[in-house]
């Protein structure tokens, strides 16, 4: 049930296209859903987030959409550009409990 | 502004020695979680800290691993003896209360046991 199950485990597009990647989850209790991107060699860091109460969160081209009733969320890059080339993991963790759960990741390429 | 700070970054050890990885946290950040990333695996939680103290260590994979906060401002993650199967990135990453939940992680030490 502290389960994220992410696909897909690898993904490639070309440069302007959209990237999506899937998340579900089990526990209903989860109520903060993060996406973090992972460059060669460095930390995961935030990319953008979500709580339930909402079904969209846009930052510029990266978009969380969030289906509470399937226990489903996606990330979408849109026009993808080969910077973007990273490993992207999904996690949940509920407010103030601060135990966060990742996804398996998703490696991410944009070929030029 | 400093991120949390690992060391060492890199290290190549012998089966049967004993792996000490260090953490400097973020300044004011007041917990501190351990990661191990493996392609296997991907990102597990080993154990995790408030003000200093143990939380949830459920995911310390056996006796071998040990973990100590004596202060706010450093943690060390221990293995002994190592294995070859505990080779991986460890990471350690920091939080704060007011933070959202958003977890700031450090650069990782890549540890390679032979």
């Amino acid at each position: 049930q502290q389960q994220v199950k992410q696909s897909p485990q690898s993904l490639i597009v070309q440069k302007g296209g959209i990237s999506i990647i899937n998340c579900a989850y089990e526990n209903t209790a989860f109520d903060y859903f993060p996406w973090y991107q992972q460059f060669p060699g460095k930390g995961p860091a935030l990319l953008i987030a979500i709580r339930p109460d909402v079904s969209e969160k846009k930052e510029g081209r990266f978009t969380i959409s969030f289906n509470k009733s399937a226990k489903q969320f996606s990330l979408h890059i849109m026009d993808s550009q080969p910077g973007d080339s990273a490993t992207y993991f999904c996690a949940a963790s509920i407010t103030g409990g601060f135990k966060t759960i990742f996804g398996a990741g998703t490696r991410l390429f944009v070929k030029a | 502004d400093a991120g949390v700070i690992q060391s060492p970054r890199h290290e190549v050890t012998e089966m049967g020695q004993e792996v000490t990885l260090r953490c400097k946290p973020i300044s004011g950040h007041d917990y501190l979680f351990w990661y191990r990333q493996t392609m296997m695996r991907g990102l597990e939680l080993l154990i995790y800290f408030n003000n200093n103290v143990p939380i949830d260590d459920s995911g310390m994979p056996e006796d071998r691993f040990s973990a100590k906060m004596p202060n706010a401002s450093f943690s060390t993650l221990k293995i002994q003896p190592s294995e070859p199967r505990d080779s991986a990135v460890y990471f350690c990453a920091s939080s704060w209360r007011s933070s959202g939940n958003t977890i700031y992680f450090g650069e990782g030490s890549w540890l390679t046991v032979v």
